[in-house]
């Protein structure tokens, strides 16, 4: 039931872009992505809901394959405050509680 | 308009003792959420609850552990007879609705449970 992140870990240079990729065995209702710093709370980035929609603010955006059951974040032209982990969050058919994944733990550096 | 608040930030148990987490959600945010997070690891599920009423409890362990979160006051997870593997980050969130309505979660800073 837990959503599978990849990949596990990256390195960026500061400037460069990245994805990182989340799926689900079941189907989904909605998608979360939250980044967590080091000691700190998960921090809410945005939420997809099921219909194949793409969100984003700035250089972070996202996208929802409702038949493939998977979700994508995509990372723009990178900063150094992007290092930190991101995890996906699903809510599935199954219930109304969020589960999330392992997290993708991503460094930017300059 | 404050965050989520949760009280205490760390909290230092001896083995058999209680470990009480409180929580107080953002104001206008009904629903209520507790994980539980080890080192180095991602967000465990625990408990879903809404005032007065547990909607989920599947990630909670049967014995020693429970949640409420009443008609006045903060959200209470509760954990009995501490042992050293109940000692992690317990992190509360809050949203207005669920995610299948759009909401997203915000979290609170987390308790850090250490049982010596």
């Amino acid at each position: 039931q837990q959503p599978v992140q990849s990949p596990q870990a990256v390195i960026l240079r500061e400037g460069e872009d990245a994805v990182i990729n989340c799926s689900s065995s079941k189907a989904l209702y909605s998608v979360h992505w939250y980044r967590q710093k080091h000691g700190e709370a998960p921090v809410f980035l945005m939420i997809l809901l099921k219909g194949g929609e793409q969100k984003g603010h700035e250089k972070i955006s996202a996208s929802f394959n409702e038949k493939k059951q998977q979700s994508s974040l995509y990372l723009t032209a990178s900063q150094l405050s992007y290092s930190g982990t991101y995890f996906c969050g699903t809510e599935n058919t199954g219930g109304f509680k969020t589960i999330f994944g392992a997290g993708t733990r991503l460094f930017v550096k300059a | 308009n404050a965050g989520v608040m949760q009280n205490p930030r760390h909290l230092v148990r001896r083995r058999g003792q209680e470990a009480r987490l409180r929580c107080s959600p953002m104001k206008g945010h009904s629903h209520v959420y507790w994980y539980r997070q080890l080192p180095e690891e991602g967000l465990k599920f625990m408990v879903y609850l809404q005032k007065e009423n547990i909607i989920d409890e599947s990630g909670m362990p049967k014995e020693r552990f429970s949640a409420e979160f009443p008609k006045e006051g903060p959200s209470i997870l509760r954990i009995q007879q501490v042992v050293r593997g109940d000692s992690a980050a317990y992190f509360c969130a809050s949203s207005e609705g669920t995610g299948r309505l759009g909401y997203g979660y915000t979290f609170g800073s987390g308790t850090r449970l250490t049982v010596v």
